[in-house]
C-alpha cells in the first residue's frame, strides 16, 4: 500500500488565488512527521513546511499552511495568494517513528503534484 | 555558502562504465542520504549513513556502493552502469535526533546512461 498518496498529478491555478494540494498518508505509527517540499524546474528540493503528529495546531509558514486532519490521515498544503514563482512540483513526504527508530530517519515521498500558476 | 553540494551536476556516460558522485555537507549534520528520482519524478531513498555507518540500504543493487570517509561526505559509486540507472540522484543531510528535523537536499546530479 502507498504510504503517501497525492491524487492530483497536475493543477492549474489563476495567479493570486489560493490553492490546496492534497496529501493522504498511511501509517500505524502514532508518532510521525509530515513534510512538504517544492521542486522548481531548476531541480532543487526546497523544504516548505512540517507538521508533527502530536502538534495541536496546524503548521503555517508565510503563505504556506498545512491543513492537518489526523482522523482522515490527510495533510493538505494550502498556498494563499499564489504567485507565478509558485509554479513547481510539490511533494508530500512522511517520516515514521518520529521519537524512536533513531538512525532510520528516511522520508517516504508521494508522487508529487505539478502546480502551474496562470497569469 | 552551499549547505549540501554535489559534484558533478550532470554526468553522461555509456553502459558498463563505473562512475562516482560526490556529496559534501557543511552543516555539521550527523546523517546523510542518497535518494533517486526517476523519470516520473518519484523520489525514493537509497541509503543513509550516520557518522560514517550505513543505516539504511533500501534493496539497492550491489552495483551501487556508498562510501562515507567522514560524516561530512557521502559518495556514491556505481559499477557497470545500466540504462535504468539514468535518473537524478540527490544527496541530503539532517541532524540525527528525534522529533522534527528537516532534510537539506543537494542540487542533484542528473545521470544519463547511453
Amino acid at each position: 500500500a502507498q504510504k503517501i498518496t497525492q491524487t492530483q498529478p497536475g493543477m492549474f491555478v489563476q495567479e493570486k488565488e489560493a490553492v490546496t494540494l492534497d496529501c493522504t498518508y498511511d501509517t500505524s505509527d502514532p508518532s510521525y512527521g509530515l513534510f512538504w517540499y517544492k521542486q522548481p524546474s531548476s531541480g532543487e528540493m526546497i523544504f516548505l513546511i512540517y507538521q508533527g503528529s502530536y502538534d495541536q495546531q496546524n503548521a503555517t509558514e508565510g503563505r504556506y499552511s498545512l491543513n492537518f486532519q489526523k482522523a482522515r490521515k490527510s495533510a493538505n498544503l494550502v498556498i494563499s495568494a499564489s504567485q507565478l514563482g509558485d509554479s513547481a512540483m510539490y511533494f508530500c513526504a512522511m517520516r515514521e517513528g518520529l521519537w524512536s527508530n533513531f538512525g532510520n530517519e528516511k522520508l517516504t515521498f508521494g508522487t508529487g503534484t505539478r502546480l502551474t500558476i496562470i497569469p | 555558502d552551499t549547505a549540501v553540494s554535489q559534484t558533478p551536476k550532470y554526468l553522461v556516460t555509456q553502459m558498463g562504465n563505473d562512475k562516482s558522485i560526490k556529496c559534501e555537507q557543511n552543516l555539521g549534520h550527523d546523517t546523510m542520504y542518497w535518494y533517486k528520482q526517476d523519470s516520473k519524478k518519484f523520489l525514493k531513498i537509497m541509503f543513509s549513513y550516520n557518522n560514517k555507518e550505513l543505516i539504511i540500504n533500501e534493496t539497492v543493487p550491489n552495483r551501487f556502493s556508498p562510501k562515507s570517509p567522514d560524516k561530512a561526505h557521502l559518495n556514491l559509486h556505481i559499477n557497470s552502469l545500466e540504462l535504468g540507472d539514468s535518473a537524478v540522484y540527490f544527496c541530503a543531510s539532517s541532524q540525527l535526533a528525534g522529533g522534527f528535523y528537516e532534510q537539506y537536499f543537494g542540487p542533484g546530479t542528473r545521470l544519463t546512461v547511453t
